[in-house]
């Protein structure tokens, strides 16, 4: 089964306009940690922004906001006032508590910011 | 601080040769990871060292795979003989601490290397 998954393959976006990228994500572990990373062309993965499971509030990173909903398993990413450089593959990932360190993927969204 | 760096960046070889992936964590950090991305596809787990330990290699395909880890430093990923499969990029990460870690541990991406093999 899925355990990530996002369901916007790619997208197109104005500048200075913001930009919700979605993510649902599938775990029976209580503990889980929710993770956002920017891919841009050169081909590094940067990380964004992190989202504890027992978190109380949704995490804020300078433009980037997690919009966390637990009980519907979603934990969307949003960017306020898009700039060109905001163009990239962004990956969403989970990884579950437990002895277990791994990163789970989503398939990623192609972000393409317009002039 | 340097990074992580994988080497090389790109790499074109013949279905049945070898290729040897390497990765260089960033200095002190204990936890290596190792991930795949074949095209088109999620971003797949392969294995997760502990300074020289494997500490999970459930994620490895089959037996062509093989890690090392020598001394905790550097690491490499051999694929032997390569099949037309095995063409993805290859990540390598790298995270602080040994053992337990905290949930928020941050991951450190290398630049990947781009296998194509044909």
């Amino acid at each position: 089964a899925q355990k990530i998954t996002q369901t916007q393959p790619g997208m197109f976006v104005q500048e200075k306009e913001a930009v919700t990228l979605d993510c649902t994500y599938d775990t029976s572990d209580p503990s889980y940690g929710l993770f956002w990373y920017k891919q841009p062309s050169s081909g590094e993965m940067i990380f964004l922004i992190y989202q504890g499971s027992y978190d109380q509030q949704n995490a804020t990173e300078g433009r980037y906001s997690l919009n966390f909903q637990k009980a519907r398993k979603s934990a969307n990413l949003v960017i306020s006032a898009s700039q060109l450089g905001d163009s990239a593959m962004y990956f969403c990932a989970m990884r579950e508590g437990g002895n277990n360190y791994q990163l789970i993927w989503g398939a990623g969204t192609k972000l393409i910011i317009k002039p | 601080e340097a990074g992580v760096t994988q080497f090389p960046s790109h790499s074109v070889i013949e279905k049945g040769q070898t290729v040897t992936l390497r990765c260089d964590p960033i200095s002190g950090h204990d936890n290596l990871y190792w991930y795949r991305r074949v095209m088109g596809k999620e971003i797949k787990f392969l294995l997760h060292f502990v300074k020289e330990s494997k500490q999970d290699e459930s994620g490895m395909p089959n037996n062509r795979f093989l890690a090392e880890r020598t001394g905790g430093t550097y690491s490499t990923l051999k694929v032997q003989p390569a099949e037309l499969e095995d063409s993805g990029v290859y990540f390598c990460a790298s995270s602080q601490g040994s053992g337990a870690q905290s949930m928020n541990t941050e991951a450190f991406f290398g630049q990947g290397t781009r296998l194509t093999v044909v």
